[in-house]
C-alpha cells in the first residue's frame, strides 16, 4: 500500500535552515509528481511546492519562493524540502503528498506530517 | 490569503444534507479540475473528490461534487457525527502557477 513518511521536523531558530524528508513506499516514486503542503497551528492548508515526476518542473508558493527548495531522489524513493532563512511564520505541520499524475492534478495520498517550530 | 473562498462553517442535524461552496476565478476553478479534501480532527487530509465529481475508491456516495463556471460545490448527505471535519477545495491556478486550497469549512453535526 502507498505510504509516505515525513521526517526532519523540530525546533529551529529564526534565520536557520532545516531539511525535511519524505520516504515513499508502495509505489514507484519516479512516476508521480510530489507536493509539500503545510498547516500552521489552528489554520488552514497552505500549499508549499510541487515537483514533477522527474524533477524537470518545480513550482513554489510566493511565501517560500527563494527560501525553500523542493527536490527528489527517485533512486532513494525520497522527497526533500530544504528550508532556509526560516521565519516564525513558517511554523507548521509539513505534509508531503503524492499527485495522481506526473505533474499536478490532485493529491491522492498524504503523509502524517512533521512539525516544524521556528522559535528563538 | 487564499484565492478560493469557502464559508467558515456549516451545520445540520444527523441524517440531513449540507453543501459547501468554493468560489474562485477563471484562472483556477474556471479552467481546471477541482478536488475536495477532508481533514478529520488531528489527522492528515484525505482526498474526497477529484476531477470535480469523482470519488476515490472507498469514499461513500454520500459525498458528491459539482462545478459550474468559477464555483464548485461539495455535498454531504446522510450526515453523521463521523463527518465532523474540516473540508477544503483545491485546484491549480494557471496565473499563479501554484496549487491553491480554499479557506476551509468546518462541518458540525448538531
Amino acid at each position: 500500500q502507498v505510504q509516505l513518511v515525513e521526517s526532519g521536523g523540530g525546533v529551529v531558530q529564526p534565520g536557520r535552515s532545516l531539511r525535511l524528508s519524505c520516504a515513499a513506499s508502495g509505489f514507484t516514486l519516479s512516476s508521480y509528481g510530489m507536493h509539500w503542503v503545510r498547516q500552521a497551528p489552528g489554520k488552514g492548508l497552505e500549499w508549499v511546492a510541487v515537483t514533477w515526476y522527474d524533477g524537470s518542473n518545480k513550482y513554489y508558493a510566493d511565501s517560500v519562493k527563494g527560501r525553500f527548495t523542493i527536490s527528489r531522489d527517485n533512486s532513494k524513493n525520497t522527497l526533500y524540502l530544504q528550508m532556509n532563512s526560516l521565519r516564525a511564520e513558517d511554523t507548521a505541520i509539513y505534509y508531503c503528498g503524492r499527485d495522481e499524475t506526473t505533474g499536478v492534478l490532485h493529491i491522492d495520498y498524504w503523509g502524517q506530517g512533521t512539525l516544524v517550530t521556528v522559535s528563538s | 490569503q487564499s484565492v478560493l473562498t469557502q464559508p467558515p462553517s456549516v451545520s445540520a442535524a444527523p441524517g440531513q444534507k449540507v453543501t459547501i461552496s468554493c468560489s474562485g476565478s477563471s484562472s483556477n476553478i474556471g479552467n481546471n479540475y477541482v478536488s475536495w479534501y477532508q481533514q478529520l480532527p488531528g489527522t492528515a487530509p484525505k482526498l474526497l473528490i477529484y476531477e470535480n465529481n469523482k470519488r476515490p475508491s472507498g469514499i461513500p456516495d454520500q459525498f458528491s461534487g459539482s462545478k459550474s463556471g468559477t464555483s464548485a460545490t461539495l455535498g454531504i448527505t446522510g450526515l453523521q457525527t463521523g463527518d465532523e471535519a474540516d473540508y477544503y477545495c483545491g485546484t491549480w491556478d494557471s496565473s499563479l502557477s501554484a496549487y491553491v486550497f480554499g479557506t476551509g469549512t468546518k462541518v458540525t453535526v448538531l
